[in-house]
């Protein structure tokens, strides 16, 4: 695919439960990205990866969430014991080597915590 | 802290009128500002960046300018369409590589 892909793209979960949601990024994009959006509001940034390393992930409220990218591509932001306030919809991105490059965003992935 | 602000937060005006939307943020130290659609449901549409050395982004319809050391941007849009109707989202990168999003105009074109 040309795009940004996400799966799942709903997922409704119990709170105190685990969950994993995926970012596919556009192939030969180095650089991908994590934000939150909640009703109503922009995107918050959460963590930016280059390559495999975060470069930074400022953006993750606690160490509830944590997200990984071992082979430099695909991304999985891990949340753990989630809560209400968890709800959002989870956006990925991705751009040619970070930086001031243009980012381009997935459909998101729509967590309801029950 | 960055903070960027979208005015107004909701318009709805009718088919073939020409509109302007506004952005401005705090920190005018800004690597570059992208303006972007979301759909109902849907993620977000890249519509035009704006490099920081840069004044203005055009895209069929669409003109963007960017005056940096004010901290402001506009959207205008040229003869709107019914398929306009969306929310339009303005982000700026400052340090690092985040963006920092505003809030949103959500955008009505009534037939």
């Amino acid at each position: 695919g040309a795009g940004v892909s996400q799966t799942p793209s709903n997922k409704v979960t119990e709170k105190g439960k685990y969950v994993e949601l995926r970012c596919d990024p556009i192939s030969g994009h180095t650089a991908l990205y994590w934000y939150r959006q909640s009703l109503g509001q922009g995107p918050e940034f959460l963590i930016y990866f280059q390559g495999t390393g975060a470069a930074d992930d400022s953006g993750l409220p606690n160490d509830r969430f944590f997200a990984v990218r071992p082979e430099g591509s695909v991304s999985t932001l891990k949340i753990q014991r989630t809560e209400r306030g968890d709800s959002a919809v989870y956006l990925c991105a991705s751009s040619f080597s970070g930086g001031a490059n243009e980012q381009f965003f997935g459909p998101g992935t729509r967590l309801t915590v029950l | 802290k960055q903070e960027v602000t979208q005015i107004p937060a909701a318009l709805s005006v009718p088919e073939g009128e020409n509109l302007v939307l506004n952005c401005s943020f705090t920190d005018s130290a800004i690597y570059n500002l992208q303006w972007f659609r979301q759909d109902p449901g849907k993620g977000l549409t890249s519509l035009l960046l704006i490099q920081s050395s840069q004044r203005e982004q055009t895209s069929g319809r669409l003109n963007a300018s960017l005056d940096k050391s004010s901290g402001r941007s506009t959207l205008y849009i040229a003869a709107s369409q019914p398929g306009d109707s969306a929310t339009y989202l303005c982000a700026v990168r400052t340090g690092g590589s985040r963006l920092t999003f505003g809030e949103g105009t959500q955008l009505t074109v009534n037939p």
